[in-house]
């Protein structure tokens, strides 16, 4: 069946460093991806999507590269901020149907 | 400004009381979700609607119902056969078909629900 996968955490970083949060996918068809964030006590944003192969989603100094031929959809920024610590979904869905399937979380903490 | 609201945003209920989440939303939005999570898990889904007086079970229906009488509205009620019902609830949409925004979720703000 269709799923999302995504890497355990906790990650703590200090600021200023190099962000991957890794995330893969198992689909029948051609999904839409998501990366989404929550901040404590908060419900979820979209941080960034891509809809169709080798697109790039960006947002907020984020990035995200649809990558069909490995099926991911990895996270990453190039210099973190104590503010980005939160939770990070990796998720899809599809066009037609109404499901949708999030990862497990990632949680990133960020330290001065 | 358009959105979901959720109210309220903390509840606490005794063992054995039905309890009922609010959710509304005015982005037009057909269809709409429920959400359980857990500390440290991901979403789990509980009911979906896609439209007015239709909705489906999700994962994790038992013990939980709903209803969807308007478009806007589509309130989660946790009964007392939900075994452990102590976790945060999320209310979310789906962006119209059609859209730039029509394979996407909007979430509320969350419910936490305490069960003493």
């Amino acid at each position: 069946g269709d799923s999302v996968t995504q890497m355990e955490g906790p990650v703590t970083l200090s600021e200023e460093a190099f962000l991957t949060i890794n995330c893969t996918y198992t689909a029948t068809g051609y999904p839409s991806l998501f990366w989404y964030v929550q901040y404590p006590g908060e419900g979820l944003q979209l941080l960034l999507k891509a809809t169709k192969a080798d697109d790039k989603g960006s947002n907020k100094g984020f990035e995200a590269t649809y990558r069909k031929e490995t099926t991911s959809f990895h996270l990453e920024k190039g210099s973190v901020q104590v503010s980005d610590s939160a939770v990070y979904f990796c998720a899809l869905s599809f066009n037609t149907g109404n499901q949708f399937y999030f990862g497990t979380g990632t949680s990133l903490t960020v330290i001065p | 400004d358009g959105g979901i609201t959720q109210s309220p945003k903390y509840l606490f209920r005794k063992e054995g009381q039905n309890v009922t989440l609010s959710c509304e939303q005015n982005l037009n939005h057909d269809a709409m979700y429920w959400y359980r999570q857990d500390p440290g898990q991901g979403l789990r889904l509980i009911y979906y609607s896609q439209i007015v007086n239709d909705f489906q079970k999700g994962d994790i229906a038992e013990g939980y119902s709903v209803s969807r009488e308007k478009k806007e509205s589509f309130p989660l009620t946790v009964t007392s056969a939900q075994k452990n019902p102590t976790a945060f609830y999320l209310c979310a949409s789906r962006g119209i078909a059609g859209t730039r925004v029509e394979n996407e979720q909007f979430f509320g703000p969350g419910t936490r629900l305490t069960v003493l």
